[in-house]
């Protein structure tokens, strides 16, 4: 079965500063990836999504994240980030081909200072 | 834009009531899941479904939690009896397959006193 690590339970960034946040995964073959925002008070909502193809995904909010097969990562990028963008953030990961649910990782805390 | 709702968006009870939370997929989509947040054990899968049918439901207390759905257009999620420690968010998600992304309603959070 498929898992999700997110190694960083915090991380603070000034604003304007360049974000990382990383996600590694364990599965055998191409898995489906995703990462999702949460804001406070709010569900989750999907920040962008990789089945297959260019290993670069360019998602809302101004985010990216990269498909590395070789370190088995699905890391997620802002060039510059914005206040607005304090929240939490959580990868998932699911079996692309197989039939099963999408297993997600604890989730990173992200916290801006001004 | 087609949106999974849920209701009520908050709810506080006292111990031993009945809780029901109900969610409307988004239309079209066969998956259904419910999932249980908290500070200290983050967000938990309770139950999931396709095409109505309950596929696993081994994240819920079995004998207080149960989850239906008695149409394509909604899923219940009930508790019967309340305790303080079911105190939560509890989110409804839809999608259009298992593996495939999931769509999250705002939640309803619970307070059970």
């Amino acid at each position: 079965a498929q898992s999700v690590t997110q190694p960083d339970i915090h991380i603070t960034v000034s604003e304007g500063a360049s974000l990382e946040l990383r996600c590694n995964y364990s599965y055998g073959a191409t898995p489906y990836l995703f990462w999702y925002v949460q804001s406070p008070g709010q569900g989750l909502q999907l920040l962008l999504k990789y089945f297959s193809g260019d290993t670069l995904v360019q998602g809302i909010k101004g985010f990216e994240a990269e498909f590395k097969r070789s370190q088995s990562s699905f890391n997620l990028r802002k060039p510059s980030v914005h206040w607005s963008d304090a929240a939490e953030y959580f990868c998932a990961v699911g079996a692309g081909n197989r039939d099963d649910k999408i297993i997600f990782g604890k989730g990173t805390r992200l916290h801006i200072l001004p | 834009d087609a949106r999974v709702t849920q209701t009520p968006r908050h709810k506080v009870t006292e111990m031993g009531q009945e809780v029901t939370m109900r969610c409307q997929p988004i239309l079209g989509h066969n998956t259904v899941f419910w999932y249980r947040q908290t500070m200290m054990q983050g967000l938990e899968l309770l139950a999931y479904f396709r095409n109505r049918a309950p596929l696993d439901d081994s994240g819920m207390p079995k004998d207080r939690f149960s989850a239906e759905m008695p149409d394509a257009t909604l899923a219940t999620l009930k508790i019967q009896p309340s305790e303080p420690r079911d105190s939560a968010v509890y989110f409804c998600a839809s999608g259009p397959g298992l593996a495939n992304e999931q769509f999250f309603g705002p939640g309803t959070r619970l307070t059970v006193l």
